[in-house]
C-alpha cells in the first residue's frame, strides 16, 4: 500500500524568505501523480502544483516548484518569496492508478511578518 | 476552472438523527466521487468512492450502513450519515473526476461540510 510521510507538523518563514515543506513517499507503482494541496482557514482545498511521475522535470508554478527525487522517492515543495497568504496547512498527496488519493499529515506553515 | 458544490457548509443535528450532504459537480459530469472526513488538525481520510450507477465501495472500517452514499446521476453524490453520534461530528469533503478525462485529469474538491452532532 502507499503511503505518504511529512516529517514536519509545523513550520515558520520570514515574509520573503523561501521554504521548503518536505514529503516521502512510497509506491510499488511506476505511473502515478503527486500533489501538494494547500488548506487556508476556511478548509478549501486548494491545488498547489502537480507533478507527473514520468516527467523528470520538476513542476513550477509561479513561486512555487518541487524537487521530485523518483528514485529517492522525494517530493518536496519550494515557496519563495513567502507572503502571508501562503499561510496554511499544507499536504502532500498521492494519487493511485484507481485514482484514490493518499494524503501526508499535514504541514502547518506559518508566515512571519 | 470546474466547480464542485457541497451543501450543507455546516450543519448541526441531534443525536440519532439522519443527514443528507450533496456533492454536485456544477459544470461537468463526474462518473467518480471519493468522500473524505477529516477530523480536527488531522489530515483527509478515505472513507468510500462513489460511482455513477452503482454500489459505492468503501475503505476498510468504514461502516457502509451508517454512511450512506448515493451516486444516482453523473453530477450527484450524496452522503447520509444515519443515526448520527457525536463521534461522527467531523469535517467530510467531496471531490469529483471529470468524465472521460483518463488518469491526467485533476481532481476537484468541494468546499466541506462540517457537521456537528450534539
Amino acid at each position: 500500500a502507499q503511503t505518504v510521510t511529512q516529517s514536519q507538523p509545523e513550520m515558520s518563514v520570514q515574509e520573503a524568505e523561501t521554504v521548503t515543506l518536505s514529503c516521502t513517499y512510497d509506491t510499488s507503482e511506476s505511473d502515478y501523480y503527486l500533489f501538494w494541496y494547500k488548506q487556508p482557514p476556511s478548509r478549501q482545498m486548494i491545488l498547489v502544483i502537480r507533478q507527473e511521475a514520468y516527467k523528470q522535470q520538476n513542476a513550477t508554478e509561479n513561486r512555487f516548484s518541487v524537487n521530485f527525487q523518483k528514485a529517492a522517492k522525494s517530493f518536496s515543495l519550494k515557496i519563495s518569496d513567502s507572503q502571508l497568504g501562503d499561510a496554511a496547512m499544507y499536504f502532500c498527496a498521492y494519487r493511485r492508478r484507481d485514482d484514490k488519493i493518499i494524503f501526508g499529515k499535514g504541514t502547518r506553515l506559518h508566515i512571519l511578518p | 476552472g470546474a466547480v464542485v458544490s457541497q451543501h450543507p457548509s455546516r450543519v448541526i443535528c441531534k443525536s440519532g438523527t439522519s443527514v443528507k450532504i450533496e456533492c454536485r459537480s456544477l459544470d461537468f459530469q463526474a462518473t467518480t466521487m471519493f468522500w473524505y472526513r477529516q477530523f480536527p488538525k488531522q489530515s483527509l481520510m478515505l472513507m468510500a468512492t462513489s460511482n455513477e450507477g452503482s454500489k459505492a465501495t468503501y475503505e476498510q472500517g468504514v461502516e457502509k450502513d451508517k454512511f450512506l452514499i448515493n451516486h444516482a446521476s453523473l453530477t450527484l453524490s450524496t452522503l447520509t450519515v444515519t443515526s448520527a453520534h457525536p463521534e461522527d461530528s467531523s469535517f467530510y469533503i467531496c471531490s469529483a473526476i471529470m468524465a472521460g478525462q483518463g488518469f491526467s485529469e485533476k481532481l476537484f474538491f468541494g468546499s466541506g461540510t462540517q457537521l456537528s452532532v450534539l
